[in-house]
């Protein structure tokens, strides 16, 4: 398996214009995270989704940041429209639910500056 | 007060000791414990898992568990320089399957 892949793997915008992030999960995970990672603040759960559905959206900073799960093999991110602030390294992660053991596996992140 | 807490570090010990992380929690009603690992401008891997109390062991690393004090620790044995990164802990409440809830991390360096 490829395990999780995102792209891109670097962006480079200016403040103002919409970005979109990519993510594509392993097969047959049923679960889907979005996390944000600063140095200030660390990793955050942006969004999750199970089989497609989004489940819990509250860390979304703000309505800019949009993210949808069209089906179980892709996720998208878009921030509209970008800020400085949200320059960040965002990872996005897949598991498959299981009683004892909830691994997540994180895709390479995309790092994303906003100029 | 978060959900887990962990010593920001940096933590520094020498080639050949044992390195130790610590992690408390606040959620009582939680079930799993993760330690990820994540190495400079790379994404978290999971190194080890536990769900009952006391210790477990995988090669140079046990992850210990007292639930009674919401502590989670990593102990590394014979810590090398690969050893240096942020570790990570997780933690799985039993009331939001799937979901993890990550500590800061914390950094330690393995001096040769």
């Amino acid at each position: 398996d490829a395990g999780v892949i995102q792209s891109p793997r670097h962006e480079v915008t200016e403040m103002g214009q919409e970005v979109t992030l990519r993510c594509k999960p392993i097969s047959g995970h049923d679960y889907l995270f979005w996390y944000r990672q600063t140095m200030m603040r660390g990793l955050e759960l942006l969004i999750y989704f199970n089989n497609n559905v989004p489940i819990d959206d509250s860390g979304m900073p703000e309505d800019r940041f949009s993210a949808k799960m069209p089906n179980a093999s892709f996720s998208t991110l878009k921030i509209q429209p970008s800020e400085p602030r949200d320059s960040a390294v965002y990872f996005c992660a897949s598991s498959l639910l299981n009683i004892v053991s909830y691994e997540q596996y994180f895709g390479p992140g995309t790092r994303l500056t906003v100029t | 007060q978060k959900e887990v807490e962990q010593n920001s570090g940096p933590l520094s010990v020498p080639e050949g000791a044992i390195a130790s992380l610590n992690c408390t929690y606040s959620d009582r009603g939680s079930q799993s414990f993760f330690w990820y690992r994540q190495y400079s401008g790379k994404s978290p891997e999971l190194i080890m898992f536990i769900y009952s109390n006391g210790d477990k062991e995988d090669g140079r690393f046990t992850a210990q568990l007292n639930k009674a004090s919401q502590y989670v620790s990593l102990l590394i044995r014979d810590s090398q320089p690969s050893d240096s990164a942020t570790y990570l802990c997780a933690v799985n409440r039993g009331s939001t399957l799937g979901r993890l809830y990550f500590g800061r991390g914390t950094q330690l360096t393995v001096w040769p």
